[in-house]
């Protein structure tokens, strides 16, 4: 159980295109989804966090309008990050929380790598 | 000083030993504990969590958690080449569901 999908697994892209990045929770019912980004030997970032249904909650730094985030059903959250660069070259991972849970665990999709040309 | 903080390693254990890993956090309210295994060019991985004080084992993994002096802790036992990664301790403090991150520790396990 427990099991978190992301799409696509790579992605490469010409600089000013924007991509969208899919999670899925195949298993369970997620009220909350988590977005993170990591660089090459580097701790994970928190991007922002998605709740079903309403607006994500982008930390300090991380562009809204840059890396939209849709949360539009107990099962999927979209990453789409728009008008990309080669800075944007990146791992973007999705982690969800179960709507049942007490605990506040996070499971993992695989993860996206992004090369921004 | 970090909310939470671990070693970054690496550590070097060889292969049937105990590896040993620490983490410490700031925050005396925090409730939930976690440790991710990450592979080098993977997501991390959910191996062990623990909410209350003492041990708590599963298979060759033992957590353990001590809210006076702020620690949680993981034990391998009989350490494989396989278990080579790093391992992350994430916290969990408040009711918007984040996780709280160490930056890690860097396990080596020889043959």
């Amino acid at each position: 159980g427990a099991v978190v999908s992301q799409h696509p697994s790579r992605v490469i892209c010409k600089s000013g295109t924007s991509v969208k990045i899919e999670c899925r929770s195949l298993d369970f019912q997620a009220t909350t989804m988590f977005w993170y980004r990591q660089f090459p030997k580097q701790s994970l970032m928190l991007m922002a966090t998605s709740n079903e249904g309403s607006k994500a909650t982008y930390e300090q730094g991380v562009e809204k309008d840059k890396f939209l985030i849709n949360h539009a059903s107990l099962t999927l959250s979209t990453l789409t990050v728009t008008s990309a660069h080669p800075e944007d070259s990146s791992f973007y991972i999705c982690s969800a929380r179960q709507a049942s849970s007490s605990y506040n665990e996070q499971f993992f999709g695989p993860g996206t790598r992004l090369t921004v040309l | 000083q970090k909310e939470v903080e671990q070693n970054s390693g690496p550590l070097s254990v060889p292969e049937g030993a105990i590896a040993s890993l620490n983490c410490t956090y700031s925050d005396r309210g925090s409730q939930s504990f976690f440790w991710y295994r990450q592979y080098s060019g993977k997501s991390p991985e959910l191996i062990m969590s623990i909410y209350s004080n003492g041990d708590k084992e599963d298979g060759r993994f033992t957590a353990q958690l001590n809210k006076a002096s702020q620690y949680v802790s993981l034990l391998i036992r009989d350490s494989q080449p396989s278990d080579s990664a790093t391992y992350l301790c994430a916290v969990n403090r408040d009711s918007n569901y984040q996780l709280i991150w160490g930056a890690g520790t860097k396990l080596i396990i020889k043959p």
